[in-house]
């Protein structure tokens, strides 16, 4: 069965900080995808980056990067120097092949000015 | 190019009445799906459709709730004599993908909150 945890349940920041969100997943199959999400106050899901089992390498766009660890089946997003506006519930998922979508429980980031 | 669409957007309801959530894909998107996410909870999956098909149900409540995606027309779940518990907001997703639900990236509707009296 597929897992999701997300140990962090609330982050509290002061803006310019670095932050980073913890995800660390569970699976048997061998092709999965991992997804981050984010659900800002206003309620809507925002999707921001989908990574493939079979590519381990890093992500960076702006002040997001992913850290994607196949031996510790873990897949970290970082916020550098964040902003009041990063403040949201954080959602990682996973997904196998054409099975199931699991969301971990979330991550809220508070980011304080 | 407008995004997953969701109505309505606040549904009040008093027990037992039924509510009936609209969820219209993306264009050019053909699969579907419906989670559910209790107050202060993550996602949970509900149903997965293609048109005119339920691909896996087995996120939804065994009574009461029903999806449907016809060939025309947004992908409606049905709660009937809805209860208390049932107070969440409803998100749908769709995804373009032809060969395997996990392939591609689900984007998500702004979601309807359920709101039972």
């Amino acid at each position: 069965a597929q897992k999701v945890t997300q140990a962090q349940t609330e982050i509290s920041v002061v803006e310019k900080e670095d932050v980073t969100l913890d995800c660390v997943y569970e699976t048997r199959d061998t092709t999965y995808y991992l997804f981050w999400y984010k659900q800002p106050p206003s309620g809507e899901l925002v999707f921001l980056i989908r990574r493939n089992s079979f590519d381990e390498q890093n992500e960076i766009s702006g002040r997001y990067s992913w850290n994607f660890q196949k031996s510790t089946s873990s897949f970290n997003f970082t916020i550098t120097a964040s902003q009041v506006v990063d403040s949201a519930v954080y959602f990682c998922a996973l997904s196998d092949y054409g099975q199931n979508f699991v969301f971990g429980p979330g991550t809220r980031l508070s980011v304080l000015p | 190019n407008a995004g997953v669409m969701q109505n309505p957007r606040h549904l009040v309801r008093r027990r037992g009445q039924e509510a009936r959530l609209r969820c219209s894909p993306m264009k050019g998107h053909s699969h579907v799906y419906w989670y559910r996410q209790l107050p202060e909870e993550g996602l949970k999956f509900m149903v997965y459709l293609q048109k005119e098909n339920i691909i896996d149900e087995s996120g939804m409540p065994k009574e009461r709730f029903s999806a449907e995606f016809p060939k025309e027309g947004p992908s409606i779940l049905r709660i009937q004599q809805v209860v208390r518990g049932d107070s969440a907001a409803y998100f749908c997703a769709s995804s373009p993908s032809t060969s395997g639900r996990g392939e591609e990236t689900q984007y998500f509707g702004p979601g309807t909150r359920l709101l039972v009296l």
